[in-house]
């Protein structure tokens, strides 16, 4: 089967640091790039990071740049957010993606998310 | 930045009816690169439309797109009940690849 299962959400404290996992299977990972997307209780859908397909170029979001870094292992069908000083606007739940076509950034993949609550 | 604005909020409606949602940018979206999504509860999100007005595959065709420019719209033909969710538009032709705020179609 197709699909993206997002893990590692959970509770952590304002500054703290927290690491997403996000494990692609039932198609060639390697050959898309990737993306992560996040929704805030509340609001709306809030695009985050990009990843290409070989790793070498990353896009992030003004709100997380130089806070969080995206990362993949193709030899493990896995793609990864490491998210750092971690802030309460940062509370939402936390979607990995796949891009349909190499360059265009709309997604005909997704998981079903993950909660990172940032809390003290 | 492309502000994208989706009108309206709620949508009430019955099964069989017909539903247009609108997607109104800011600036005008690059090449119509306009997608639109369906999320329901509990369920990852799925792309319905690309391209403005092109379907994903496996959408029925009671769902389809318009527009151009700075106007979009997503029609449903004839909701069935699997129809109610919450409908978002995103602009990927231009960084920061923007959504819209959500339209929820509601019995």
């Amino acid at each position: 089967e197709v699909q993206l299962v997002e893990s590692g959400g959970g509770l952590v404290q304002p500054g703290g640091s927290l690491r997403l996992s996000c494990a692609a299977s039932g198609f060639t990972f390697s050959s898309y790039d990737m993306h992560w997307v996040r929704q805030a209780p509340g609001k709306g859908l809030e695009y985050v990071s990009a990843i290409s397909r070989d790793g070498g170029s990353t896009f992030y979001a003004t709100s997380v740049n130089d806070r969080f870094t995206v990362s993949r292992d193709n030899s493990k069908n896995t793609l990864y957010l490491q998210m750092g000083s971690l802030r309460t606007e940062d509370m939402a739940v936390y979607y990995c993606a796949r891009a349909k076509q190499l360059g265009l950034w709309y997604f005909d993949l997704w998981g079903r998310g993950t909660l990172v609550t940032v809390s003290s | 930045e492309i502000v994208l604005t989706q009108s309206p909020g709620t949508l009430s409606l019955s099964p069989g009816e017909r539903a247009t949602l609108s997607c109104r940018a800011s600036q005008s979206v690059t090449n119509s690169y306009l997608a639109w999504y369906q999320r329901k509860p509990g369920q990852a999100p799925r792309l319905l439309i690309y391209g403005a007005s092109s379907r994903a595959t496996g959408v029925p065709d009671r769902f389809s797109g318009s527009g151009s420019g700075t106007d979009f719209t997503l029609t449903i033909s004839r909701l069935e009940p699997e129809d109610f969710a919450v409908y978002y538009c995103q602009d990927y032709g231009s960084s920061p690849y923007t959504f819209g705020q959500g339209t929820k179609v509601e019995i």
